[in-house]
């Protein structure tokens, strides 16, 4: 079981907004502001697309934003294109020099 | 633009040490204020964070792992190293090397296989 919350499947239609839940305890996600998102292709390794809760890094686009509120963050998609198919795992600084992860959400886009 | 490429068998028996190397190319280990980190993913599941080595040779390693890792770097080579003793078949996974800050790795490795079997 992971340390993080996620649905494990999330679906719009192209050109739709999805946004999807990381949910934590007051232990990490509530309490430090170091929330980052990745997006794995089948068969590739992740990317960073977010990282301290809303910094996108240079290259990603800003269809890509993250959000955070109370113990939850949130990473939203607008404008689905098919190229966002993909997994997303979401991972947060726990203290004590851990890092955890979500369990992962797999996006379709219909 | 930095790459990082993992290298080691594919094929480790229960209870022996799984090591595997990560080659560093356009950057390097020893400077710099970055972290080099190894996480990895059992097939069809999620990642799980295993530990890093900071540019000073300092570590930090997942509490649940900790008593069976060792992350070193090599900085002749351009390399850093993972190995994790007493292997069973739950260490099964694809295993990444990555680069970043402490909280966040923005380049990867393509990860390799590493099967724990008899």
């Amino acid at each position: 079981q992971s340390a993080l919350t996620q649905p494990p499947s999330a679906s719009g239609s192209p050109g739709q907004s999805v946004t999807i839940s990381c949910t934590g305890t007051s232990s990490d996600v509530g309490i430090y502001n170091f929330v980052s998102w990745y997006q794995q292709h089948p068969g590739k390794a992740p990317k960073l697309i977010i990282y301290e809760v809303s910094k996108r890094p240079s290259g990603v686009p800003d269809r890509f934003s993250g959000s955070k509120s109370g113990n939850a963050a949130s990473l939203t998609v607008s404008g689905l294109q098919a190229e966002d198919e993909a997994d997303y795992y979401c991972s947060s600084y726990a203290g004590s020099n851990n890092l955890v992860f979500g369990g992962g959400t797999k996006l379709t886009v219909l | 633009q930095v790459q990082l490429q993992e290298s080691g068998p594919g094929l480790v028996k229960p209870s022996e040490t799984l090591s595997l190397t990560c080659t560093v190319s356009g950057g390097s280990v020893s400077s710099g204020s970055y972290y080099w980190s190894w996480i990895r993913q059992p097939p069809g599941k999620g990642l799980e964070w295993i530990g890093y080595i900071y540019h000073t040779g300092s570590t930090n390693y997942n509490p649940s792992l900790k008593s069976r890792v060792t992350i070193s770097g090599d900085t002749s080579k351009n390399q850093f190293s993972l190995k994790l003793t007493s292997v069973t078949a739950a260490d099964t996974a694809v295993y990444y090397c990555a680069r970043g800050d402490w909280n966040h790795c923005d380049y990867w490795g393509q990860g390799t296989l590493v099967t724990v079997s008899s």
